[in-house]
């Protein structure tokens, strides 16, 4: 069974910073997608950004990018320039090919400081 | 806005009571999926739908049930309700097939059993 698991609960970050969320994944699948959701206070769900693994180069959505380490199963998100907009949970989900279902990770709550 | 949408947005009900909860896809979506946020389970799936078809099934307990109509909207219904139920359900939808991964998060339905 695949597993997600992001070990920072909580992390904070000054305005105009850079941070970094980290996420580790287990699955023994080679065809999968990993993905990094936003939950706004607003509860809303908003896709972040996607990564097909069997691409080599990072995704990257405008301040939004991934570290994209297969080997290591790791995949951390940076955000670039962060803005208070940017508070929120964060979670690392995984999708094996051709399977819809997501498998989440518990999140970190990032808070961006003024 | 994602073009999801669900109804109610807030549900509160008692303990051994039964409720559905409702689904619209994006137009041109046939795939439904329904997860759980809770405080306990983090965000789980529980069921997905496939033009009219269950396509697969996670974590959902023998008292929920879900269905998808021919005009493709889709209900979960959960019965004999238990504390532990209270939660915010999201239903999620994408046009299916090799496009899976591409799903929409609707606003949430908020469960409150008191």
């Amino acid at each position: 069974a695949q597993t997600v698991t992001q070990s920072q609960p909580e992390m904070s970050v000054q305005e105009a910073e850079t941070v970094t969320l980290s996420c580790t994944y287990d699955t023994s699948e080679s065809n999968y997608y990993l993905f990094w959701y936003k939950q706004p206070p607003s509860r809303q769900m908003i896709l972040v950004i996607r990564q097909e693994a069997y691409k080599q180069q990072n995704a990257t959505e405008n301040r939004f990018s991934v570290n994209f380490q297969k080997a290591a199963k790791s995949f951390s998100l940076k955000i670039s320039d962060s803005q208070l907009g940017d508070t929120a949970m964060y979670f690392c989900a995984f999708m094996k090919e051709g399977q819809g279902n997501l498998i989440f990770g518990k999140g970190t709550k990032l808070s961006v400081k003024p | 806005d994602s073009g999801v949408t669900q109804t109610p947005k807030h549900l509160i009900t008692a303990t051994g009571q039964r409720v559905t909860l409702r689904c619209s896809p994006r137009s041109g979506d046939l795939s439904v999926y329904w997860y759980q946020q809770s405080l306990d389970q983090g965000l789980q799936f529980l069921i997905q739908y496939y033009n009219g078809e269950e396509r697969a099934k996670g974590n959902i307990l023998e008292r929920f049930s879900a269905q998808q109509f021919p005009d493709l909207h889709s209900e979960l219904n959960l019965s004999s309700l238990e504390l532990g139920d209270s939660a915010l359900y999201f239903c999620a939808s994408s046009v299916g097939g090799i496009r899976e991964y591409e799903q929409y998060f609707g606003p949430g339905t908020r469960l409150t059993v008191t």
